[in-house]
């Protein structure tokens, strides 16, 4: 099965600050990579799906890139409500493997 | 408004059997493939299975695979989960989500607890 692998673990960061978080597939899955945000005692919401298309109602400091292996997550100016942990989801075929997550903390 | 709401879970033995449901309503059920994912406490997401709109795809994530079997009443707009010969490791909370590929609207899930 392929593998979904995140970086980093976890950041730290200040409010305005560019943060990027990679997501990296032990095989090629094309563009079939999803982004979601799940905070504190919350269920997941989805950022991003087909790799780079927004979701409805996502903030647009919120964007995503790539294909094949390698995917990145970029939040262009990190404010205080983004302080979550966020998780790549590959939907080529079955299994739907999610990454490990990335926690990010608001210095 | 969609809404998803499992029930189900609970403490049961190892080696046990729960069912776990999924009453869904705000949308049209049966245009939609559903899933199970679970979240272990303070880890990450797992997903465990999905089922076409139909019922006759059905997927499952290898730890779980001859163990739990999910499927779907669409006349009852619902979503089930059977799990036996559970494990400590199937300890989670388990969430019946909306999609195929990428997962939108999830419900709040239900914690099931394998313990001795």
């Amino acid at each position: 099965d392929i593998q979904m692998t995140q970086s980093p673990s976890s950041l730290s960061a200040s409010v305005g600050d560019r943060v990027t978080i990679t997501c990296r597939a032990s095989q090629g899955i094309s563009n079939y990579l999803v982004w979601y945000q799940q905070k504190p005692g919350k269920v997941p919401k989805l950022l991003i799906y087909a790799a780079s298309t927004l979701q409805s109602g996502v903030p647009s400091r919120f964007s995503g890139s790539g294909s094949g292996t390698d995917f990145t997550l970029t939040i262009s100016s990190l404010q205080p409500e983004d302080g979550a942990t966020y998780y790549c989801q590959k939907y080529n075929s079955a299994p739907w493997t999610f990454g490990q997550g990335t926690k990010v903390e608001i210095k | 408004e969609v809404q998803l709401v499992e029930s189900g879970g609970g403490l049961v033995q190892p080696g046990g059997s729960l069912r776990l449901s999924c009453a869904a309503s705000g949308f049209t059920f049966s245009d939609y493939w559903m899933n199970w994912v679970r979240q272990a406490p303070g880890k990450g997401l797992d997903w465990v299975a999905n089922i076409n709109k139909d019922g006759s795809e059905k997927y499952y994530v290898d730890s779980v695979k001859g163990r739990f079997t999910i499927s779907r009443d669409n006349s009852k707009n619902s979503l089930y989960l059977q799990m036996n010969s559970l494990r400590a490791e199937d300890t989670a909370v388990y969430y019946c989500v909306r999609g195929w590929g990428y997962l939108d609207y999830w419900g709040q899930g239900t914690l099931v607890t394998v313990s001795s």
